[in-house]
């Protein structure tokens, strides 16, 4: 079964302090890995995508690279204000040529970064 | 802001009623996805809707149904609602309906139904 896993489910670090979130897959045919972040009380907001192993994208502290397994979300120097969830989600096709289905999430990471 | 529009943002209702949710894609975005994220679950797919018609569902109960009208929003319709409906529902949008070219899916900000 096509299943997304997160760890840590939380993690705590104080200001200044590099780390890493995981994301890993069981999935045939991986068709791309996006990372969204969620505040309390909010939607999802998109990150990045990463569609083929050794791709990696950056955004301001915040670095996603993918493998044939898993997805690593690396926090360089993190903020106060990245405190938030990080979930990883990956396309689940409906089969038969089609390109629709669904975007399966992980159950996500909730980082807190303390002063 | 991601442009789309969730209503109402709070809703309590006891058990066995129906509620309707409603969300308003960004202009211009013809797909909207339904979302149901509660603590033991995390985010679960419910189902899509591109240019009206049904693109893909995922573990939606039968008690549940949803629609997109001709000028593209959204309803999703709760009926026979139990204690373990209660949860976040999200709507979310993007221009096209293929998953693989979205990936940016533009969320709303939710619709928090309490059942009790």
């Amino acid at each position: 079964e096509d299943q997304v896993t997160q760890s840590p489910e939380a993690l705590r670090l104080q200001e200044g302090e590099s780390s890493s979130l995981n994301c890993s897959y069981t999935v045939s045919g991986l068709r791309g890995l996006f990372w969204y972040r969620q505040d309390p009380g909010k939607g999802p907001e998109f990150l990045f995508t990463l569609y083929s192993a050794g791709e990696e994208k950056e955004k301001e502290r915040l670095k996603a690279t993918l493998t044939k397994k898993e997805s690593f979300l690396h926090i360089t120097a993190p903020k106060p204000e990245d405190s938030a969830t990080y979930l990883c989600a990956v396309p689940i096709l409906r089969g038969g040529g089609t390109s629709y289905g669904k975007l399966t999430f992980g159950q996500g990471t909730i980082l807190t970064v303390h002063p | 802001d991601s442009g789309v529009t969730q209503t109402p943002k709070h809703l309590i209702t006891a058990t066995g009623q129906r509620v309707t949710l409603r969300c308003s894609p960004r202009s211009g975005d013809l797909s909207v996805y339904w979302y149901q994220q509660s603590l033991d679950q995390g985010l679960q797919f419910l189902i899509q809707y591109y240019n009206g018609e049904e693109r893909a569902k995922g573990n939606i109960l039968e008690r549940f149904s949803a629609q997109q009208f001709p000028d593209l929003h959204s309803e999703l319709n709760l009926s026979s609602l139990e204690l373990g409906d209660s949860a976040l529902y999200f709507c979310a949008s993007s221009p096209r309906g293929h998953l693989l070219s979205t990936g940016e899916l533009f969320f709303g900000e939710g619709s928090r139904l309490t059942v009790l």
